[in-house]
């Protein structure tokens, strides 16, 4: 069964430094969905993707995160310039277009900033 | 934006036994889905229920649309069950939205 990939499972960085999580999404599928959970809280929607643009994004993603689709495969999130407070766990979603509404999950990657 | 909420926020069961974990929402929806986050924080989803009835093995789910509320019952609980159970509501193409999560611990 076609599922969502995401590496690394786990990065540790250091505040300041830029972060590159990458996912590949289910082959036929054409939106795309970061999401990001903290430690204890629920899991919160950051960005989703479609035909090479961001089609909607929540406050959380400010001018220090952008994505991307550099080839036909894989979709990344950026972190600029890492912050204490963005560790989380990482999650990327896909969604078929037509088709219908149900989100698949990726395992997600764990970010920590030390 | 949709509200969602889930009862209770915490459970703890003996093997064996049964469970019913609620998720209410505020508005009309058109995507439903239920998680479960393993203690390695991964989310495994286990139903896409917007409407309707469906079962695999000891769980299943129910949602009633115009009631705006999903159950998501275990029977007969194994401790592979522990972890948080997420529900999650969107509407068309949008985004998801989650809940807080029940956090189920089965004990032996």
């Amino acid at each position: 069964e076609p599922e969502v990939t995401q590496t690394p499972s786990h990065q540790v960085t250091q505040m300041g430094q830029e972060v590159i999580l990458r996912c590949v999404p289910i082959s036929n599928h054409l939106y795309f969905y970061w999401y990001r959970q903290i430690l204890g809280q629920k899991v919160e929607f950051l960005v989703s993707f479609y035909n090479n643009e961001i089609s909607e994004k929540s406050e959380i993603f400010d001018d220090q995160f952008s994505v991307e689709r550099p080839d036909g495969s894989n979709f990344t999130l950026k972190i600029r310039s890492t912050k204490l407070e963005d560790s989380a766990m990482y999650f990327c979603a896909s969604r078929e277009v037509p088709g219908g509404n149900e989100q698949f999950f990726g395992p997600g990657t764990r970010l920590t900033v030390l | 934006g949709i509200q969602v909420e889930q009862s209770p926020p915490d459970l703890i069961l003996q093997e064996g036994a049964n469970s019913t974990l609620r998720c209410n929402f505020s508005d009309s929806v058109n995507n439903l889905q239920w998680f479960h986050q393993n203690p390695w924080g991964q989310l495994i989803n286990l139903f896409y229920i917007p409407s309707g009835t469906k079962q695999n093995g000891r769980l299943s789910a129910t949602t009633v649309a115009t009631e705006r509320y999903s159950l998501l019952y275990i029977s007969s609980s194994q401790t592979t069950d522990s972890g948080v159970y997420f529900c999650a509501v969107g509407n068309g193409y949008s985004t998801l939205t989650f809940g807080k999560g029940t956090m189920l611990l089965v004990s032996p």
